[in-house]
């Protein structure tokens, strides 16, 4: 398995209290990616990053920011958590220095829920 | 934007039976990618087809790409316990897009 790390593996927080996942790579893969996965949906993108301070939004966005200050540490904020924002959030990351579009491998991922 | 469209949702098969995925798009595809993911696991990436037509061989595992490059299968030859698990087709959103589009997958029950 690829060196992906993310924390907390499980969380319970309630409705309305900010929320911070991490998610650390030690393989400097230059893609980051933050998807959320819930029954009859599959995986979802949240938002991804292409580099340092660099990202973009994915499908379903709204109701979560990121940040990545470093290279290793790609961070999923949930400013104010929803019970609709209950599920399993997954990080993954890519190498897609080349430009090829690259095999994307999984961390581990968060169960949160949201009461 | 990009979808994939993945039938069955679910199956169950008898230990020994054969299995089939099917991934179809509206849109002709770069390449398509197949995950596993096992109960309680996070997605683990199978295989990368590119080329129209190509079928790729894992085991007891068949990949295959078609022609039009607008739909793809999964097949496995004698299914095992060891086979559960949900299998997700997924393909990047035109050319140039670092953004992978999966299909809701299809879930795999093995009974022994």
């Amino acid at each position: 398995d690829a060196g992906i790390t993310q924390s907390p593996r499980h969380k319970v927080t309630e409705t309305g209290t900010p929320v911070t996942l991490r998610c650390h790579q030690t393989e400097n893969h230059r893609y980051m990616y933050w998807y959320r996965q819930d029954p009859g949906h599959g995986l979802r993108l949240i938002h991804y990053s292409y580099g340092v301070k660099d990202t973009d939004k994915g499908e379903v966005s709204d109701g979560y920011s990121v940040s990545r200050s470093k290279t290793e540490d790609f961070l999923l904020t949930l400013e104010s958590a929803t019970s609709s924002q209950t599920s399993v959030y997954f990080c993954a990351i890519s190498d897609a220095w080349t430009g090829r579009q690259e095999t994307q491998y999984f961390g581990p991922g968060t169960r949160l829920l949201v009461l | 934007g990009q979808q994939v469209m993945q039938i069955p949702q679910y199956q169950h098969v008898q230990e020994g039976e054969d299995f089939t995925t099917y991934c179809n798009s509206s849109t002709t595809l770069s390449n398509i990618q197949w995950y596993k993911q096992r109960p309680g696991g996070h997605p683990v990436f199978l295989i990368q087809l590119v080329k129209s037509g190509e079928v790729k061989k894992q085991k007891r595992l068949t990949f295959q790409f078609g022609e039009a490059k607008k739909n793809s299968s999964l097949h496995i030859t004698a299914t095992q316990t060891t086979d559960v698990g949900t299998y997700f087709c997924a393909a990047y959103s035109g050319a140039g897009s670092y953004q992978l589009t999966f299909g809701k997958g299809t879930k795999l029950s093995v009974i022994p």
